[in-house]
């Protein structure tokens, strides 16, 4: 089992421009989760969907879009690409929406934007 | 105030030595609580969940501290392997299933 697998592994993009970051789970789970991950400020939640046709906005949506494309998979697209975009994103997936179950983090997009 | 607060470091300790790691969250709500360890430029991998009677596994411990709001992580004897970021995580509370709330992390270093 991969586990949880993201692409791309790193990504420079210019202001304005977009992009979709993917993300992929072979663990059946049902719920999956977008972080970004700053120096200093730690794991913050940008969307997570509970399960396949759901999708909740977290602490930081703004300037991001998701799609639940189907159980596996959840994307996050960045639409128009801003600096303050600069971040390492994780994907995660867990058994069920209940937050007492451990997350599986994928290894993280690192994106800068310039 | 962040609602999950660590004391970022860096800890600095000798091969063999305890060291604790405290965190405090502020939502008193929360029902679920976590360490996760995070290796340089890793992913957060789960390290021990924390319960209530406080819960050991070999050179770790968790304690809870509900009334306090208070959350401990213990390692005795550290290995040079024990070099990480510790993270405190805490769920949202009532009503914010899936929304775990990670805390910035506390720094290990353990030299030889």
């Amino acid at each position: 089992n991969a586990g949880v697998t993201q692409t791309p592994k790193f990504q420079v993009l210019k202001t304005g421009q977009s992009m979709t970051l993917q993300c992929a789970q072979d663990m059946n789970h049902n719920s999956m989760y977008w972080y970004r991950q700053d120096p200093g400020m730690g794991l913050r939640l940008i969307y997570y969907s509970a399960s396949e046709g759901t999708t909740d906005k977290g602490e930081v949506p703004n300037g991001y879009n998701v799609s639940r494309l189907n159980k596996r998979e959840f994307s996050l697209r960045l639409e128009s690409a801003a600096p303050s975009q600069t971040s390492v994103y994780f994907c995660a997936s867990s058994e069920t929406d209940l937050s007492s179950y451990e997350q599986y983090f994928g290894p993280g997009t690192r994106l800068t934007v310039t | 105030r962040k609602e999950v607060e660590q004391d970022p470091g860096p800890f600095n300790v000798p091969e063999g030595a305890t060291v604790a790691f405290n965190c405090t969250y502020s939502n008193s709500a929360s029902q679920s609580f976590f360490w996760y360890r995070q290796d340089c430029r890793k992913e957060p991998k789960l390290l021990m969940s924390v319960y209530s009677s406080g819960n050991e596994d070999g050179r770790f411990t968790a304690q809870l501290n509900r009334a306090s709001q208070y959350i401990s992580l213990l390692i005795r004897d550290s290995k040079l392997s024990d070099s990480a970021t510790y993270l405190c995580v805490v769920n949202g509370g009532s009503g914010n299933t899936g929304k775990l709330i990670f805390g910035q992390g506390t720094t290990l270093q353990v030299k030889p």
